[in-house]
């Protein structure tokens, strides 16, 4: 099976950098993806990840290491629009779809 | 380009009713995603359907719990004699499949979710 561990909360002023890390335990892997969930609405697609390395887009960009079971998020400039819930989630080798998600990371960005 | 439409978005039923929510999915996609989402948890997979076949159900609870994506219209998932614990939001997910499909905008890798529909069991 998978285990998904992320930070529950983590707070950063606005224009700042903020760092979300995720870890799992995969007995097959398909890709790592990052979605933003604001409260009270779905989840929307932010990256994804299936070679090691960093992938970049815009303020937002997500890095992975499949040896070390590894990836982080990491949002620049960040404004006050960016709170949200983050969700990091494994989608399994063995069955497209079946994503295994973490509990979610909720960044607070103050004035 | 409409995208993963859910209805109804709020119901509340009383304990021991039914409750049927409605997925339509992203136009070209053909497999359809149920997940859950209970306060303050992550997202838990139930279902994975395609047109009139049901390919994944292993998360789905054994009892009451249950799913169809017919040829024609909406995936459905059908809960009966809700309780209290049944309340959360149920989100349902399209993506063309790992056989791809229509042009996405990010990769065709990914699922993408609708709405929400929240259950509220009384």
């Amino acid at each position: 099976g998978q285990n998904i561990d992320q930070p529950t909360e983590m707070t950063a002023t606005e224009g700042a950098i903020v760092q979300i890390n995720c870890t799992y335990q995969t007995s097959g892997f398909n890709g790592l993806f990052w979605y933003q969930q604001h409260a009270g609405e779905a989840p929307t697609f932010l990256s994804y990840n299936v070679l090691d390395g960093l992938e970049e887009k815009g303020r937002f960009s997500s890095f992975l290491s499949r040896s070390k079971g590894y990836s982080y998020l990491l949002l620049k400039e960040l404004q006050m629009k960016d709170s949200a819930s983050y969700l990091c989630a494994v989608s399994p080798a063995d069955s497209w779809g079946k994503f295994q998600f973490g509990a979610g990371t909720q960044v607070v960005v103050t004035p | 380009n409409a995208g993963v439409m859910q209805n109804p978005r709020h119901l509340v039923r009383r304990r021991g009713q039914e409750a049927r929510l409605r997925c339509s999915p992203m136009k070209g996609h053909s497999h359809v995603y149920w997940y859950r989402q209970l306060p303050e948890e992550g997202l838990k997979f139930m279902v994975y359907l395609q047109k009139e076949n049901i390919i994944d159900e292993s998360g789905m609870p054994k009892e009451r719990f249950s799913a169809e994506f017919p040829k024609e219209g909406p995936s459905i998932l059908r809960i009966q004699q809700v309780v209290r614990g049944d309340s959360a939001a149920y989100f349902c997910a399209s993506s063309p499949g790992p056989d791809g499909g229509a042009a996405e905008p990010y990769s065709g890798n990914t699922i993408y979710f609708g709405e929400g529909s929240w259950l509220t069991v009384v």
